[in-house]
């Protein structure tokens, strides 16, 4: 089946760090990624996806590759600030109709 | 920008009662869907919409899960005699055509249900 499978958090950073969260997938055929991500008492809002191998996702300065031969999309970013606070969800769809999440990933940045 | 509204944003409910929550999705968007996320857990689908008819659902949606397009801006979840377990953050969502890859699903800010 399909599958995703992020780094747990909590992650706490200071301001102007860089961070990684690590995002590694199953699935049949070739799906594509997201991240998604949560703003406190916000929904879920799409960040950044890639739709093919090697393709780069970018949004907002955040970054994320679609690596077949290691099945994984790890989101990055080199310098966060306070509002990057959130949750961010990876995510999959083999190009049907739904979409499989992580856990999602509590990322919170210090002034 | 156009998003997708639900109501209510939370909504209490008695063990075996019914309860409906509502969805406006954007309005030119075609491809209307159902997730929920337990306290702690992941995000789960529970079903997709197109047409008029379910285009696919998940195990979780069973018997006791319904949903409807009552008019042309509307989109409900309804749960009937309601469960504990069935406590959660239920999100709607939206896309303008089929195959998230293509065209993304945009999400509502939840509706939290609680069941006491």
């Amino acid at each position: 089946g399909n599958s995703v499978t992020q780094m747990e958090g909590p992650v706490t950073l200071s301001e102007e760090a860089f961070l990684t969260i690590n995002c590694t997938y199953t699935a049949t055929g070739y799906p594509s990624l997201f991240w998604y991500v949560q703003y406190p008492g916000e929904g879920l809002q799409l960040l950044l996806k890639a739709t093919k191998a090697d393709d780069k996702g970018s949004n907002k300065g955040f970054e994320a590759t679609y690596r077949k031969e290691t099945t994984s999309f790890h989101l990055e970013k080199g310098s966060v600030q306070v509002s990057d606070s959130a949750v961010y969800f990876c995510a999959l769809s083999p190009n049907d109709y739904k979409l499989s999440f992580g856990a999602g990933t509590t990322v919170t940045v210090r002034a | 920008e156009p998003e997708v509204t639900q109501t209510p944003s939370h909504q209490v409910t008695q063990m075996g009662q019914e309860v409906i929550l509502r969805c406006v999705p954007i309005s030119n968007h075609l491809y209307f869907y159902w997730y929920r996320q337990i306290l702690g857990q992941k995000v789960e689908f529970l079903v997709s919409f197109y047409n008029n008819e379910i285009s696919e659902k998940s195990e979780i949606f069973d018997d006791q899960f319904s949903v409807e397009r009552p008019d042309g801006s509307n989109f409900t979840l309804k749960i009937r005699s309601t469960k504990l377990e069935d406590s959660a953050m239920y999100f709607c969502a939206s896309s303008a055509q089929g195959a998230p890859s293509n065209q993304p699903q945009h999400f509502g800010d939840g509706t939290r249900l609680s069941i006491l």
